[in-house]
C-alpha cells in the first residue's frame, strides 16, 4: 500500500525554520517526482515545490524560492522541504504528493506549520 | 505564470442532479508534443487531503465513480458530476501541470440543494 507521512511541523517564530519530512512505502520512491503543496487555514490549494527523479531538478514557487529547499534522500525514502527565514503567511498545511506524470495521485495526511510571535 | 480560474466558486444542486465546474487556465496547456491537456481534478474533503479524480483533462483514475468526467482543450476545461451523490460534497479543484509553478484554481464548493 502507497503511503506518505509528513512530519516536522509545528509552531515557529517568524524568522525561523522547519524542516519537514515526508517518508515514504509501499513504492520505489526514486521512480517519482514529489511535490510539496500547501494549505492555509480556510484557503486553497497552493503548490510550493517539486523535485525531480534524480534531485537535479528543484522548482519553486516565488513567494518561497530562495526561503524553501526541497531534497530528497532515495536511501532514506524520504522528501524534505527545509523551510527557513519563515513569516506568518507561511502558516499552512503541508502535504507531499507523489506524481507519476502530470499528476498527483498519493498524498499524505499533512503537517500544520504555524508562524506566529 | 498561468493562472487558473474557476468558477462558479460554490454551487449547490438537488441529489440526482448534474454538476458542472468550470475551469479556465490564462493561456494553452495543451502540450503538441504529448498531445495532452495537462489539467488536473481533485476533490476534498474537510479535514482530508485532497483526491485526484482525473488527470490529462478527461482521464479517470482508477477506482474513481464514472459520474464523474471531465472535458476541454486548450484553455477551457470542465468537470461533471453527472449525478449528484451525498458523499459528492466536497471542495474541488484544477491544477495545471503544464508549467511551474503548477497553479491550482481556487476551488469549487459542491453543497446538496
Amino acid at each position: 500500500e502507497v503511503q506518505l507521512v509528513e512530519s516536522g511541523g509545528g509552531l515557529v517564530q517568524p524568522g525561523g525554520s522547519l524542516r519537514l519530512s515526508c517518508a515514504a512505502s509501499g513504492f520505489t520512491l526514486n521512480n517519482y517526482w514529489m511535490h510539496w503543496v500547501r494549505q492555509a487555514p480556510g484557503k486553497g490549494l497552493e503548490w510550493v515545490a517539486n523535485i525531480n527523479r534524480d534531485g537535479s531538478g528543484k522548482y519553486y514557487v516565488d513567494s518561497v524560492r530562495g526561503r524553501f529547499t526541497i531534497s530528497r534522500d532515495d536511501a532514506k525514502n524520504s522528501v524534505y522541504l527545509q523551510m527557513n527565514s519563515l513569516r506568518s503567511d507561511d502558516t499552512a498545511v503541508y502535504y507531499c504528493a507523489r506524481d507519476p506524470g502530470s499528476r498527483s495521485d498519493h498524498w499524505g495526511q499533512g503537517t500544520l506549520v504555524t508562524v506566529t510571535s | 505564470d498561468i493562472v487558473m480560474t474557476q468558477s462558479p466558486d460554490s454551487l449547490a444542486v438537488s441529489l440526482g442532479e448534474r454538476a458542472t465546474i468550470n475551469c479556465k487556465s490564462s493561456q494553452s496547456i495543451f502540450y503538441s508534443s504529448d498531445n495532452k491537456n495537462h489539467l488536473t481534478w481533485y476533490q476534498q474533503k474537510p479535514g482530508q487531503p485532497p483526491k485526484l479524480l482525473i488527470y490529462w483533462a478527461s482521464t479517470r483514475e482508477s477506482g474513481v465513480p464514472d459520474r464523474f468526467s471531465g472535458s476541454g482543450s486548450g484553455t477551457d476545461f470542465t468537470l461533471t458530476i453527472s449525478s449528484l451523490q451525498a458523499e459528492d460534497v466536497a471542495v474541488y479543484y484544477c491544477q495545471q501541470y503544464y508549467d511551474v509553478p503548477h497553479a491550482f484554481g481556487g476551488g469549487t464548493k459542491v453543497e446538496v440543494k
